[in-house]
């Protein structure tokens, strides 16, 4: 079935640099692509999204790429804090279904 | 304002019970959804309700129902429990458009 899957489950990343997490989709008919973090012990927060006829986004610190060619979304974020350490998840949702479909996440690990 | 309330936080039940989960939106919210969230299959939707009517629901069996009140709360109750059903219950409110969705911080079901 329609699934949205990430590459890698766990990143580790030296403070202070850039972090690119990856993610490939399969659903072409999808409007939005949304990132989302989750700490531990909480539900995902809405990072930042992307509509399906963008091909990138930029936030604060954050910039999600959307390739549609290759069915790939990236989320890059810049100046990688502490605070940053947590479950990077990309969902994918088409706006007549109401239905967030979820990749597996990846962890990203911040190193002193 | 006030987030998404999930009640209760954690709960144990035996196998065999059954259980209700409550979720509060953020107010002026009026779709609910549900997510299920396993190390194993990740988040996975249940069912999403906007104004008392459900609008999607996922490829969950029976057992898991749910429903929302005038007042856009709702709840979720599964009913003869499975270990397997051991995960994070997630609730997530939206306006009903566009990707919007605020989580809670779950409710961690553990069944024995």
């Amino acid at each position: 079935g329609e699934s949205v899957g990430l590459h890698l489950p766990t990143l580790s990343v030296q403070e202070g640099d850039n972090s690119i997490i990856n993610c490939a989709y399969s659903n072409s008919a999808s409007d939005y692509f949304i990132w989302y973090k989750q700490e531990s012990g909480k539900g995902p927060q809405f990072i930042i999204d992307i509509r399906s006829n963008m091909d990138k986004r930029q936030g604060q610190r954050v910039t999600v790429l959307l390739n549609k060619t290759v069915k790939h979304l990236s989320l890059q974020i810049a100046a990688t804090q502490p605070g940053d350490s947590a479950v990077y998840f990309c969902a994918e949702i088409k706006d007549s279904n109401y239905q967030l479909i979820w990749g597996a996440g990846t962890k990203l690990i911040i190193k002193p | 304002k006030a987030g998404v309330t999930q009640t209760p936080r954690y709960l144990i039940k035996t196998r065999g019970q059954q259980v209700t989960l409550s979720c509060s939106p953020i107010s002026g919210h009026r779709s609910v959804s549900w997510y299920q969230q396993t190390p194993g299959q990740g988040l996975q939707f249940l069912f999403e309700y906007f104004s008392e009517t459900q609008r999607n629901k996922g490829n969950f069996p029976g057992r898991f129902s749910g429903r929302q009140f005038s007042n856009s709360r709702s709840e979720m109750n599964v009913s003869t429990l499975e270990l397997g059903d051991s995960a994070l219950y997630l609730c997530a409110s939206s306006s009903g458009t566009g990707t919007g969705y605020t989580f809670g911080s779950g409710t961690r079901l553990t069944v024995v």
